[in-house]
């Protein structure tokens, strides 16, 4: 079946520092992949996605690249901030009556 | 304003009194679905709905129930809450892939 796994958290980072968060797929077919953030209090929103190999997503700073070859996703981003202190999701869709299917988040702390 | 609505936002009640979390979309979205969410356990699929009068079981269903009388409208129903369905809940709609969550519900069942 299809699956999402990504890297345990919590993760605590220094302000401006490298961040990468794991994520690996399994899936039947050619999934979508996308990336969800969930900040404190608040819902998950859609932070980048990819739809097809190669494709690189990004948004606020953020990058993720659809890599077929290892089936990954991993998130980037170059310069961490306070406000990027969230839970992250990483998710995969293939479409029609299949629901998306999540990881089981990372934590991400960033520290001034 | 695109939104998912979500009501009450907290919930404390006591096990076997009937209760219902409200859901509202503003999109057109056909697609529908309500999560749980619990620690080290990430997001879980409760019941999804593609249409009006379709809905389905997701990963989690036991203990739940749902309705989709409107486009617009996807209520959760827990007709006998127990202790173990403590939790934070979402209410989502989506379209191509994409989904948007309400705020969440934070219910504690005593």
């Amino acid at each position: 079946g299809n699956s999402v796994t990504q890297m345990e958290g919590p993760v605590t980072l220094s302000e401006e520092a490298f961040l990468t968060i794991n994520c690996t797929y399994t899936a039947t077919g050619y999934p979508s992949l996308f990336w969800y953030v969930q900040y404190p209090g608040e819902g998950l929103q859609l932070l980048l996605k990819a739809t097809k190999a190669d494709d690189k997503g990004s948004n606020k700073g953020f990058e993720a690249t659809y890599r077929k070859e290892t089936t990954s996703f991993h998130l980037e981003k170059g310069s961490v901030q306070v406000s990027d202190s969230a839970v992250y999701f990483c998710a995969l869709g293939v479409g029609g009556n299949t629901p998306l299917v999540f990881g089981k988040g990372t934590r991400l702390s960033v520290i001034a | 304003e695109a939104q998912v609505t979500q009501n009450p936002r907290y919930l404390i009640t006591v096990t076997g009194k009937k209760l219902t979390v409200t859901c509202s979309q503003n999109m057109n979205h056909e697609y529908m679905s309500w999560y749980r969410q619990d620690p080290g356990l990430g997001l879980r699929q409760i019941y999804y709905s593609m249409n009006v009068e379709v809905t389905d079981k997701g990963d989690v269903p036991e203990g739940y129930k749902v309705s989709r009388k409107e486009k617009r409208n996807f209520p959760l129903i827990l007709e006998s809450p127990s202790p173990n369905q403590t939790s934070l809940y979402f209410c989502a709609s989506e379209r191509g892939n994409e989904q948007f969550f309400g705020p969440g519900t934070r219910l504690t069942v005593l």
